[in-house]
């Protein structure tokens, strides 16, 4: 089955600075790349994603980058905030088959 | 449209219990995901169903099951609780589209086995 792995398991910046999670992926059948946000006490929200036919997204100051032939993707947070502060997921999914990576503990310095 | 929701919210069971959560998907999904969470392994696969029949499974023991009923609200039900069924147990529905679930999560419900 698919496997996610994520890097780092923690990250922490200085507010404004960028922050870069990582993920790889194992299965070339994979079309669909979500990323969660779950602060604490809270559930994972869905903050991006990204489908197989697309390279780049960008919503603001998030985006998402995917490299199909090398199996991994990418977040990319810019101009960072304390509110971005939070534990983010990784996932990859082949149809209604989805595996996540086991998440990254960003936290943001003021 | 209202979110997931899952109740109950907290439980407190005995080891050698059994329990049962329930997951109300959005209106209009018809696939429904069960995943546990613990702090040190992640978001764990349990199994997703669809129009009432599992579809996928993970790789839980059998004591874990579920089922699906004709309005889409799922039920997963774990036997002879161990101390490490401890965990966040959250559920995800989704709306097949263009290929892809695009998933949502429940608030979950975090059981403690003592």
């Amino acid at each position: 089955g698919e496997n996610v792995e994520q890097h780092p398991s923690t990250l922490s910046v200085q507010e404004g600075d960028s922050a870069v999670i990582k993920c790889t992926y194992s299965d070339s059948a994979s079309n669909y790349f979500p990323w969660y946000k779950q602060e604490l006490g809270k559930r994972p929200q869905l903050i991006i994603d990204i489908r197989s036919n697309v390279g780049e997204k960008k919503d603001q100051r998030i985006a998402v980058t995917l490299n199909k032939t090398a199996k991994h993707f990418s977040l990319h947070i810019t101009e960072t905030q304390p509110e971005d502060s939070a534990v983010y997921f990784c996932a990859a999914s082949k149809w209604n088959d989805m595996r996540f990576g086991a998440g990254t503990r960003l936290t943001v310095k003021p | 449209k209202a979110g997931v929701t899952q109740t109950p919210r907290y439980l407190i069971k005995t080891r050698g219990q059994q329990v049962t959560l329930s997951c109300s998907p959005i209106s209009g999904h018809r696939s429904v995901s069960w995943y546990q969470q613990t702090p040190g392994q992640g978001l764990q696969f349990l199994f997703e169903y669809f129009s009432e029949t599992q579809r996928n499974k993970g790789n839980f023991p059998g004591r874990f099951s579920g089922r699906q009923f004709s309005n889409s609200r799922s039920e997963m039900n774990v036997s002879t609780l161990e101390l490490g069924d401890s965990a966040l147990y959250l559920c995800a529905s989704s709306l097949e589209q263009g290929g892809v679930h695009e998933q949502y999560f429940g608030p979950g419900t975090r059981l403690t086995v003592t």
